[in-house]
């Protein structure tokens, strides 16, 4: 079974429309996250949820907003998409403090 | 804030040689330290963390990595490595206890490349 499993895994829109990425962990972990890995492979955290709750927002377009309907499930939904969106998106969970977070496979949104 | 530093965006080395990574961080508080690689088009695979106790941990793969408070380093090293080593490598950092942020910082990776 996958821990934490990303739909879809590729993603190619155009500019100006509205997509969701979907998030799912089998852990039952408390922590959810989303990165944001850019063309230089660079690693931004973007959002992070405990327990449904929002508790870390970066500096990130109000375009973005995470759902999180239960512990289980983080979503990311952006609307009005841009060329400097696209990237691979990866969804991660972890326990609580001190523990590793697990990666999903990743989304590779190509915006055109 | 914290922040964690790969000084090298590329290390070379031949197979069967000592490999050596490096990461520096800087948080506020006790660091936890982690070890992740990534294979091409894939997602980023844990190696091994730094939570408390001895400073040598120990991971995945035969990875070890060091974790020296002084020079606040926690380099990642494999005493032999091999062609399938080759990948990218993150160090990531976080804190704990009062005030912690939750978050979890990678750093801009390493790429790794061992030559047969």
């Amino acid at each position: 079974d996958t821990a934490v499993s990303q739909t879809p895994k590729y993603l190619v829109t155009q500019m100006g429309n509205d997509k969701s990425i979907k998030c799912e962990q089998n852990l039952g972990h408390d922590t959810m996250y989303w990165y944001k890995q850019d063309s230089k492979k660079f690693l931004k955290i973007m959002f992070s949820y405990n327990n449904k709750e929002l508790i870390i927002n970066e500096t990130v377009p109000n375009r973005f907003s995470p759902k999180s309907p239960d512990k289980a499930h983080l979503n990311l939904h952006i609307n009005s998409l841009e060329l400097g969106d696209s990237a691979v998106y990866f969804c991660a969970s972890r326990r609580r403090e001190g523990t590793e977070a697990f990666f999903g496979q990743g989304t590779r949104l190509t915006v055109v | 804030a914290q922040s964690v530093a790969q000084p090298e965006d590329q290390v070379n080395v031949a197979e069967g040689n000592p490999l050596t990574v490096k990461c520096t961080y800087s948080v506020s508080g006790n660091p936890y330290l982690f070890w992740y690689v990534q294979y091409p088009n894939r997602g980023l695979q844990f190696l091994l963390k730094y939570i408390t106790g001895d400073n040598l941990v120990k991971g995945s793969y035969g990875f070890e990595a060091e974790f020296n408070k002084s020079q606040t380093s926690f380099h990642l090293k494999k005493p032999s490595a091999l062609v399938s080593d080759s990948a990218l490598y993150f160090c990531a950092v976080t804190t704990e206890g009062r005030g912690a942020t939750n978050k979890l910082i990678f750093g801009t990776g390493t790429l790794l490349a061992v030559q047969p």
